[in-house]
């Protein structure tokens, strides 16, 4: 049981390249989010899925999308990478609504460390 | 929009004694209220959490406690050893409309052996 996973752990990109972080969870859960985390400013939520087949905008969407691939996968791309996009992305999971409870504890996965020049 | 204060940003104790974590939340429609641990270069992983229908909540020498009439919620560790060093996180979410966690900035704590 690997719990929640993301690839790659750390790149780099030039300015105006794309790229594809992905994450799995093994965990049969319903929800998967993803974050970044700057210094100093905790942890913002980009976008969310709260089960299959949806996606919402978070907190700073801006310059990403996001595709929830089937209950495991949920991915997160930049079309078009800027400086400001540096940061360390973290995907989370949760079981969400299921059996009629919401269950919110969120588990994370361990992060990717992305630098853009 | 929906915000999450938590101060102080860094704290500072001796071994043994407690800490003391505050944060405030501006939604009132927030129901959960986690509290996040993350060791240098880690993931985030929850410690406690409360729900709204509860004002204290403890897990050994941690505790937590909610006053949905003030919108704030504290965390307390008590008899602090040097493994409890580490940036901890408070959150607000609620379910209305969606999905939403807003996490407070973080509390750098620091305990002196």
């Amino acid at each position: 049981n690997a719990g929640v996973t993301q690839t790659p752990k750390f790149q780099v990109l030039k300015t105006g390249q794309s790229m594809t972080l992905q994450c799995a969870q093994d965990m049969n859960h319903n929800s998967m989010y993803w974050y970044r985390q700057d210094p100093g400013m905790g942890l913002r939520l980009i976008y969310y899925s709260a089960s299959e087949g949806t996606t919402d905008k978070g907190e700073v969407p801006n310059g990403y999308n996001v595709s929830r691939l089937n209950k495991r996968e949920f991915s997160l791309r930049l079309e078009s990478a800027a400086p400001s996009q540096t940061s360390v992305y973290f995907c989370a999971s949760s079981a969400g609504l299921a059996g009629g409870a919401i269950s919110y504890e969120q588990y994370f996965g361990p992060g990717t460390r992305l630098t853009v020049t | 929009g929906e915000n999450v204060e938590q101060h102080p940003s860094t704290l500072s104790v001796q071994e043994g004694d407690s800490a003391v974590i505050k944060c405030t939340y501006s939604d009132s429609a927030s129901n959960y209220f986690p509290w996040y641990k993350q060791e240098l270069g880690k993931r985030p992983q929850l410690i406690i959490d409360i729900r709204s229908n509860v004002g204290e909540k403890k897990d050994q020498r941690i505790a937590v406690t909610l006053n949905k009439t003030a919108k704030h919620f504290s965390l307390h560790i008590t008899e602090t050893q040097p493994e409890d060093s580490a940036v901890y996180f408070c959150a607000a979410r609620t379910y209305t409309g969606g999905f939403k966690t807003i996490f407070g900035a973080g509390t750098r704590l620091f305990v002196k052996a």
